[in-house]
């Protein structure tokens, strides 16, 4: 059973283009984190939601909280080729992490 | 802060041979993890460690594999024998509870990639 659903699974985008990758669920988590990984590296943290409807802001980066705490969105404001990564979402319950399936961005030059 | 270590970094292996993954957290992390990221998807966590306690290996296929932690401290990850489908990349993470669970990040390791032939 896959408790997050990323989507989308894939996306390619030019420089300078908008984006925004969803995590759904049917259950309600304590926290919501969001990790990138690049090729051959493990995950690494980009940001972790606690409460319902918050927003959090890293450069470029907007996450948002849902307000049932069974999703998130994460959106990308002028992408650049360092964006370029697998982006995760994982969500807390009890003491366990579960992670979604990712969605893969490539931002071509 | 030394990161989370891992090795080998690489390992091909014959069905039915087996292998063992090692993990070296970051120091004071009471908890462990070790999870299964197949090729195209998310970690699979297979197995949660507090301390040199279990408090989740629900997704532990123990016919096949095992895991230790001895001294609370590093721990290895086992599989004996192996089967095709077990080629992934094998990460350890750590955390601190520090700041509470709801808001420590995991720290990661680079993985293990293993290939069954």
């Amino acid at each position: 059973t896959q408790l997050l659903e990323q989507s989308p699974q894939f996306l390619s985008i030019q420089e300078g283009e908008n984006l925004t990758v969803y995590c759904n669920s049917s259950s309600v988590f304590s926290s919501l984190q969001w990790y990138r990984q690049e090729p051959g590296e493990g995950p690494v943290l980009l940001v972790t939601v606690v409460t319902g409807g918050e927003v959090k802001k890293l450069k470029r980066l907007t996450f948002q909280f849902g307000d049932a705490r069974k999703d998130s969105s994460l959106h990308i404001t002028a992408a650049q080729p360092g964006d370029t990564g697998l982006y995760l979402c994982a969500g807390l319950r009890y003491s366990t992490l579960t992670f979604g399936k990712g969605t893969m961005l490539l931002v071509s030059p | 802060e030394a990161g989370v270590a891992q090795s080998p970094r690489y390992k091909i292996i014959e069905k039915r041979q087996s292998v063992a993954f090692w993990c070296n957290p970051i120091s004071g992390h009471a908890t462990l993890y070790w999870y299964q990221q197949i090729l195209g998807q998310g970690p699979k966590l297979l197995i949660q460690f507090q301390n040199n306690g279990v408090v989740d290996d629900s997704q532990l296929p123990k016919d096949r594999f095992s895991a230790e932690r001895l001294k609370g401290v590093d721990s290895t990850l086992k599989i004996q024998p192996a089967k095709l489908e077990d080629s992934a990349v094998y990460l350890c993470a750590s955390r601190s509870i520090g700041q509470g669970l709801v808001a420590s990040p995991l720290h990661f390791g680079n993985g293990t990639r293993l290939t069954v032939t």
